[in-house]
């Protein structure tokens, strides 16, 4: 079975332009999560979605970021404009509805210059 | 709030000895869950064990065993006859009853010699 599957895998993008990394989570999979890693911070949660809707977006960091989840099958988290400091691996993981088997896309690896 | 400690920034083993790794939690909640990741060199998280709240007995999934003492609020994850490829960053983290938010401490690297 396929695993979560996160596009781009990098992206390099400047100041200002708008990034949009997208996630396919494991099919009949229920949950869905984006995370963020950097060296300071770690890997942080900025919100997670449960058969759809958003459960808690408390960690998204301000609202140049976004996250929508149109279908079960689909998920895109946007920033724009995008900053230096947005730099980091950007994670999807998605699970059966509990902590228990939350399975980690391979990341999406964002460089803004 | 919950919380991860995970005190040591890295630590060295000889292949085939056994390695514990340390993670303190903090939380008000009764019920929760401790869980360990392992994220090799190519940036994969990769789950390795869970441990609830309420489980009598400590987990294990192989050579990973989690020593669970909950009146320290320590859970420390034990791996036997260590592996080249256990070399990684490992990241203890909790989540609360009834939320599937993980909170993640910040990793402690691990590399075995041979």
């Amino acid at each position: 079975d396929a695993g979560v599957i996160q596009s781009p895998r990098h992206e390099v993008t400047e100041m200002g332009q708008e990034v949009t990394l997208r996630c396919k989570p494991i099919s009949g999979h229920n949950s869905l999560f984006w995370y963020r890693q950097t060296m300071m911070r770690g890997l942080e949660l900025l919100i997670y979605f449960n058969n759809n809707v958003p459960i808690d977006d408390s960690g998204m960091p301000e609202d140049r970021f976004s996250a929508k989840m149109p279908n079960a099958s689909f998920s895109t988290l946007k920033i724009q404009p995008s900053e230096p400091r947005d730099s980091a691996v950007y994670f999807c993981a998605s699970s059966l509805g509990h902590p228990v088997g939350q399975y980690f896309g391979p990341g999406t690896r964002l460089l803004v210059l | 709030a919950q919380k991860i400690t995970q005190t040591q920034p890295g630590m060295f083993v000889q292949e085939k000895e056994a390695v514990t790794l340390d993670c303190t939690y903090d939380t008000s909640d009764q019920s929760y869950g401790l869980f360990w990741y392992k994220q090799p060199s190519s940036g994969e998280m990769i789950f390795l064990i869970y441990q609830g709240s309420y489980d009598e007995q400590n987990a294990t999934e192989g050579r990973y065993s989690l020593n669970f003492q909950k009146a320290r609020k320590s859970a420390n994850l034990v791996i036997s006859a260590s592996q080249l490829g256990d070399s990684a960053m490992y990241f203890c983290a909790i989540h609360q009853g009834g939320s599937e938010k993980l909170v993640f401490g910040k990793g402690m690297k691990l590399t075995v010699n041979p």
